[in-house]
C-alpha cells in the first residue's frame, strides 16, 4: 500500500519561513510523481497552489514555492502571513493512481 | 470564468446506488482530465478516481477502496462529468469534490451519507 507522509502540524510566527515535506514510502520522490499542493480553510474546498513540483497559479501568492528537498517534495512559505493558517495536502502521482498525503495543520501565532 | 458545480448528494443506505454530477464551464470538459476527491467528516482527502482527456484515451483510474463499485463517466456535449457510486458503504460517507488538476479548480463539494 502506498503511503504519503507528512508532517501531522507545524506552528509558526508571522514573518518566519517554514517548510513542508511530502514523503513516499515507496522511495524519493522525483519530479515523475507530479507534486502538488493544496491549501484547506475550515469550511473551504481545497484551493490549489503547486502543480507539477514548482508551477503556480495565477492565484498563488508569490511567497508559496515548491521544490523537491532531500527526496521529498516540499512547499516553502517565505514570510508566512496570519491567513496562511490551514490545512496543507500534497498529492503524488503514481502512473494510474494518486495519493493524498495525511496534511499539515499550519498554525500561525 | 472557469466553474465546477457539483449535485446529487442525499443520504443512502447502505448497498444502495447514487450518481454525482459535476457540471463545468469556462473550459472544454473533453480536453481535460478529470478527478473526483472526497473527504469524510474531519478528515483529510481521498483520490477517489479520474478519468483522462479523450486526446489521452478518455480511459479511467480508481482508489483500491472504490474499484468496481464506482464508475467514472462524461457527456461532452452536456458538459457534465459523473461519478455513478453501487454498493455504498459506511465509510463512502464524505463530501465528493470533482476538480481539474491541470486548471486547478475545485467545485463546492457534495456531501454523500450513507446511513440506515
Amino acid at each position: 500500500q502506498t503511503v504519503v507522509t507528512q508532517e501531522p502540524s507545524l506552528t509558526v510566527s508571522p514573518g518566519e519561513t517554514v517548510t513542508l515535506t511530502c514523503a513516499s514510502n515507496t522511495g524519493a520522490v522525483t519530479s515523475g510523481y507530479s507534486p502538488n499542493w493544496f491549501q484547506q480553510k475550515p469550511g473551504q474546498a481545497p484551493r490549489t497552489l503547486i502543480y507539477g513540483t514548482s508551477i503556480k497559479h495565477s492565484w498563488t501568492p508569490g511567497r508559496f514555492s515548491g521544490s523537491l528537498l532531500g527526496g521529498k517534495a516540499a512547499l516553502t512559505l517565505s514570510g508566512v502571513q496570519p491567513e496562511d493558517e490551514a490545512e496543507y495536502y500534497c498529492l503524488l502521482h503514481y502512473g494510474g493512481a494518486a495519493v493524498f498525503g495525511g496534511g499539515t495543520q499550519l498554525t500561525v501565532l | 470564468e472557469v466553474q465546477l458545480v457539483e449535485s446529487g448528494g442525499g443520504l443512502v443506505k447502505p448497498g444502495g446506488s447514487l450518481r454525482l454530477s459535476c457540471v463545468v464551464s469556462g473550459f472544454t470538459l473533453s480536453n481535460a482530465w478529470m478527478t473526483w476527491v472526497r473527504q469524510a467528516p474531519g478528515k483529510g482527502l481521498e483520490w477517489v478516481g479520474r478519468i483522462k482527456s479523450k486526446t489521452d484515451g478518455g480511459t479511467t483510474d480508481y482508489a483500491a477502496p472504490v474499484e468496481g463499485r464506482f464508475t467514472i463517466s462524461r457527456d461532452d456535449p452536456k458538459t457534465t462529468l459523473y461519478l455513478q457510486m453501487n454498493s455504498l458503504k459506511t465509510e463512502d460517507t464524505a463530501v465528493y469534490y470533482c476538480t481539474a488538476f491541470s486548471l486547478g479548480v475545485w467545485g463546492q463539494g457534495t456531501l454523500v451519507t450513507v446511513s440506515s
